[in-house]
């Protein structure tokens, strides 16, 4: 069965500087697809970025970009000129390219500073 | 379209009662998800429906669980002799073509 792991509960970044979310998953599969999900504060969640595995080049939107490794099965996410409503929960979550249920991850909650 | 609706968004109730919850998707999205949330933790896949099939559902699933898409439009998501460990958030999403997932801002189920 596909995992997603985590390793960080918790992280806290300074306004205006970069923090980097990590991932990990274990799958047998080889066409997947990777997203970061964005929770805030009792609201719903929010799509923040999606990679396709079988793209070499690293996802990229605004502030957001991940860093895709395959063979290492890893897919963090970076935070640029971080601000306060970046102050979240964030799900990493995987789906195989032929399924469709969605694995999640058990969360890193962000904090930014001001 | 103002994206997937959640109906309650809270629901109290007691040990044993039975509750229902309501999820209207993006009208296009044909593909519709329901996942449960406890404090602190990923959302936890429950089923999905592709139109009105269900098509897959938990094997964590208890049979005290039950979910609905009649006619490919709303769900509903129905739990029978709630217990203390169904406090939960239950949430819906919805998908189409592009492969992600919309969400709901979920329905919060608190068993007395």
């Amino acid at each position: 069965a596909q995992t997603v792991t985590q390793s960080q509960p918790e992280m806290s970044v300074q306004e205006a500087e970069t923090v980097t979310l990590s991932c990990t998953y274990d799958t047998s599969e080889s066409d997947y697809y990777l997203f970061w999900y964005k929770q805030p504060p009792s609201r719903q969640m929010i799509l923040v970025i999606r990679q396709e595995a079988y793209k070499q080049q690293n996802a990229t939107e605004n502030r957001f970009s991940v860093n895709f490794q395959k063979a290492a099965k890893s897919f963090s996410l970076k935070i640029s000129d971080s601000q306060l409503g970046d102050a979240a929960m964030y799900f990493c979550a995987y789906r195989a390219n032929y399924g469709q249920n969605f694995v999640f991850g058990p969360g890193t909650r962000l904090s930014v500073l001001p | 379209d103002t994206g997937v609706s959640q109906n309650p968004r809270h629901k109290i109730t007691k040990r044993g009662q039975n509750v229902t919850f309501r999820c209207d998707p993006i009208s296009e999205h044909n593909r519709l998800y329901w996942y449960r949330q406890t404090l602190g933790q990923g959302p936890e896949f429950l089923t999905y429906f592709q139109n009105e099939a269900q098509l897959e559902k938990s094997r964590l699933l208890s049979d005290r669980f039950s979910a609905e898409r009649p006619k490919g439009s709303f769900s509903t998501l129905e739990i029978q002799r709630t217990e203390q460990g169904d406090s939960a958030m239950y949430l819906c999403a919805s998908g189409g073509g592009t492969g992600e997932l919309f969400f709901g801002e979920g329905s919060r189920l608190t068993v007395l």
